[in-house]
C-alpha cells in the first residue's frame, strides 16, 4: 500500500501570504495524486486533479505541482475562506493539513 | 448541477447491519464509477469502496473487505452500502462520491471529485 504523508500537520497563516503544503508517496505514483479541501463541517471539494489540474470552479489562487513521489499544494494569497484542511489522495488519503487564518 | 444525498445512518449496535443510500442527479449517473468514503468523528478520511459503472467491478478496504457490500442501481440512479458485523471503529461519517468517467486504470479508479454531505453512523450499544 502507498502511503501518503503531508507536511506540515498545522499552519497558523496572516491572510494574503503564501501558503505551501507538501505530499510524499512511499513510492511513485507518476501525477496520480489529487487536492481536496475540507472546510469545517462541510464536506470534501475537489481543488486539484492529477498533480496540477485545477478543478471547475476552483480560484486561480490554488495551484499544484509535482510528479513522481513529491507534490506541492500553493494557495497563492490566503484568504479568509480559505481556512480549512486539505488533504492529498492516490488510493489512500494523506493525514491532512490544517490552515487556520491568524 | 451534480447533486449526491446519502440516507440510512443511524445509530446501530456493534454486531448489527445498516444500508446507506445515495440518491444521484444532474448527470448521467450509469456512465460514471462511485465511491464511499468515511471519516471518523475528528480524523481524517479513509476510502472504503469503489463500484464500476456496470457494476462489473468493486474493490475494498482491507479494514471493510467480506462485511461491506457495494452496489448500484443505475435505474433508480441510486448507489448503495450494506454494512454487516458492524464494529466501533467503524464509526464514521459515510460520503458517496462520484468516481472516474466510465473506464479507468488502476489508482485512476480512485479518483473522485464531487462528494455528497455524508451520512453519520454511530455504532455503540
Amino acid at each position: 500500500e502507498i502511503v501518503l504523508t503531508q507536511s506540515p500537520d498545522f499552519q497558523s497563516v496572516t491572510p494574503k501570504e503564501k501558503v505551501t503544503i507538501t505530499c510524499r508517496a512511499s513510492q511513485s505514483i507518476g501525477t496520480g495524486l489529487h487536492w481536496y479541501q475540507q472546510r469545517p463541517d462541510q464536506s470534501p471539494k475537489l481543488l486539484i486533479k492529477y498533480a496540477s489540474q485545477p478543478f471547475s470552479g476552483v480560484p486561480s489562487r490554488f495551484s499544484g505541482t509535482g510528479s513522481g513521489t513529491d507534490f506541492t499544494l500553493t494557495i497563492d494569497g490566503l484568504e479568509a475562506e480559505d481556512a480549512a484542511t486539505y488533504y492529498c489522495h492516490h488510493e489512500t488519503f494523506g493525514q491532512g493539513t490544517k490552515v487556520e487564518i491568524k | 448541477q451534480v447533486q449526491l444525498v446519502e440516507s440510512g445512518g443511524g445509530l446501530v449496535k456493534p454486531g448489527g447491519s445498516l444500508r446507506l443510500s445515495c440518491a444521484a442527479s444532474g448527470f448521467t449517473f450509469s456512465d460514471y464509477y462511485m465511491s464511499w468514503i468515511r471519516q471518523a468523528p475528528g480524523k481524517g478520511l479513509e476510502w472504503v469502496s469503489y463500484i464500476s459503472s456496470a457494476s462489473v467491478y468493486t474493490i475494498y478496504a482491507d479494514s471493510v473487505k467480506g462485511r461491506f457490500t457495494i452496489s448500484r442501481d443505475n435505474a433508480k440512479n441510486s448507489l448503495y452500502l450494506q454494512m454487516n458485523s458492524l464494529r466501533a471503529e467503524d464509526t464514521a461519517v459515510y460520503y458517496c462520491a462520484r468516481g472516474p468517467l466510465r473506464g479507468c486504470d488502476g489508482s485512476s479508479c480512485y479518483f473522485v471529485d464531487y462528494w455528497g454531505q455524508g451520512t453519520l453512523v454511530p455504532v455503540s450499544s
